[in-house]
């Protein structure tokens, strides 16, 4: 299967600061998806990038397939961006989704 | 244009129980996947469906099993129910190597 290692698996952010989190793939993938989970579980899409630059507001996210990494930006930090950003990776159009262990991330007032 | 919904939302079975978890796809999408996401880990492929046939799964006891509809709506049944069965089921839609979109799943408690 693909291995998928997302970090930092923990950060905290002062309400107004920039991250950045980072998830690596460890084979070619023709889809990849971020997905930020709240606090009450629900799932919801952020970007589909297999490859390239996308953003939306203030989030944009960066796939570079051929060096099998992917970066997901966020700034100006908000309380309600907080909860676990997962990244999840498939090889192709008839296999399975391998989802990273996810950041959690916590930002404060 | 609806998105995915799960039924129910929660749920609490007891060990050897079996249950069905039921999931309506998005309009216009005709591949169903389910999940399922124990407490602080990420969601593990349990398996996928396309024109109503199993076309992918992972490394899950036959004990789960799933059917699609010819409407692209779903169920998965789990059998004889173990305590570790414990988690969150999510399902999610897509149409064929498209983005997958999620329901908010059902949270299912083994007493």
């Amino acid at each position: 299967g693909i291995q998928v290692e997302q970090s930092p698996p923990d950060l905290i952010l002062q309400e107004g600061a920039n991250s950045t989190l980072r998830c690596n793939f460890s084979d070619s993938v023709n889809n990849l998806q971020w997905f930020h989970q709240n606090p009450w579980g629900q799932l919801i899409n952020l970007f589909y990038i297999p490859s390239g630059t996308k953003q939306n507001g203030r989030l944009s996210a960066t796939t570079v397939a051929t060096e099998r990494y992917s970066l997901l930006y966020i700034s100006s930090s908000q309380t309600t961006d907080s909860g676990v950003y997962f990244c999840a990776v498939r090889r192709d159009d008839f296999n399975k989704f391998y989802f990273g262990s996810g950041t959690k991330l916590n930002v404060k007032p | 244009e609806t998105g995915v919904t799960q039924s129910p939302t929660h749920l609490i079975k007891t060990r050897g129980q079996q249950v069905t978890l039921r999931c309506s796809s998005q309009s216009g999408h005709n591949t169903v996947s389910w999940y399922q996401q124990a407490l602080g880990q990420g969601p593990q492929f349990i398996f996928q469906y396309y024109r109503e046939e199993e076309n992918g799964r992972g490394n899950f006891p036959p004990r789960f099993s799933g059917l699609q509809f010819p409407n692209y709506s779903s169920e998965l049944n789990v059998n004889a129910l173990e305590l570790d069965d414990s988690a969150l089921y999510l399902c999610a839609s897509s149409l064929t190597g498209g983005p997958q979109h999620f329901g908010d799943g059902t949270r299912l408690s083994i007493l």
